[in-house]
């Protein structure tokens, strides 16, 4: 089976831009995981998918969205970009809610 | 509050010399604990999943214990190429599939 799969893998952006990142998950699986990843914080929980319905979400602030499709497929958006939202932003997929997490490769961001 | 820490911050071994990294936590109401591995500028790699105080895994060289209030990841004479950041994470009852991390333990293996 494929792996979690992102794109894109590398991305530089500039202040007030916004962005979009996509997360493909592992087939047959339905829930999807997204996460944040400095060298300062570490890994932080942005928020989960699962059945096209966010089913909870991190301590990030409304600038952070997302959404899942019903092939589930998702995608996270982040508007009005900062300098601190440079990170590597990780996608993980499981079979169902509060199951074992498969990560993907990542995207890192940079903000210039 | 549910968290996470991991002991200790980075770790260096000569091969073949084994040792225990450790993961402390505070949850409410553990529903799994799971370990990690990353390599630079890689994705977690998934290792093991633990469910209840006494439960073990074993993979290759590495082997994962839980108790009550931690974890060991236990690795018996490793290689360089076990050299990575092994990460813990906890996954409480009422939050779904969301993963608590602790910061990491740096592995280094030296020949």
């Amino acid at each position: 089976k494929a792996g979690v799969t992102q794109t894109p893998r590398y991305l530089i952006k500039t202040r007030g831009q916004q962005v979009t990142l996509s997360c493909s998950p592992i087939s047959g699986h339905r829930s999807v995981s997204w996460y944040q990843q400095t060298p300062g914080q570490g890994l932080q929980f942005l928020f989960e998918y699962f059945s096209e319905t966010q089913r909870n979400k991190g301590n990030f602030p409304g600038r952070f969205s997302g959404r899942q499709f019903s092939n589930s497929r998702s995608e996270m958006n982040v508007s009005t970009l900062e300098l601190g939202d440079s990170a590597l932003y990780l996608c993980a997929s499981s079979p169902g809610r509060a199951e074992t997490q498969y990560f993907g490769p990542g995207t890192r961001l940079l903000v210039l | 509050e549910d968290q996470v820490t991991q002991s200790p911050e980075a770790l260096r071994l000569q091969e073949g010399e084994s040792s225990s990294l450790n993961c402390s936590y505070t949850v409410s109401g553990l529903r799994g604990l799971f370990w990690y591995r990353q390599d630079p500028g890689k994705g977690p790699e998934f290792l093991f999943t633990l469910y209840s105080a006494g439960e073990e895994k074993e993979k290759e060289r590495l082997k994962a214990t839980l108790t009550k209030k931690e974890s060991f990841l236990h690795i018996t004479a490793p290689k360089p190429e076990d050299s990575a950041t092994y990460l813990c994470a906890v996954q409480a009852r009422n939050q779904g599939g969301k993963l608590i991390f602790g910061q990491g333990t740096e592995l280094s293996v030296k020949p």
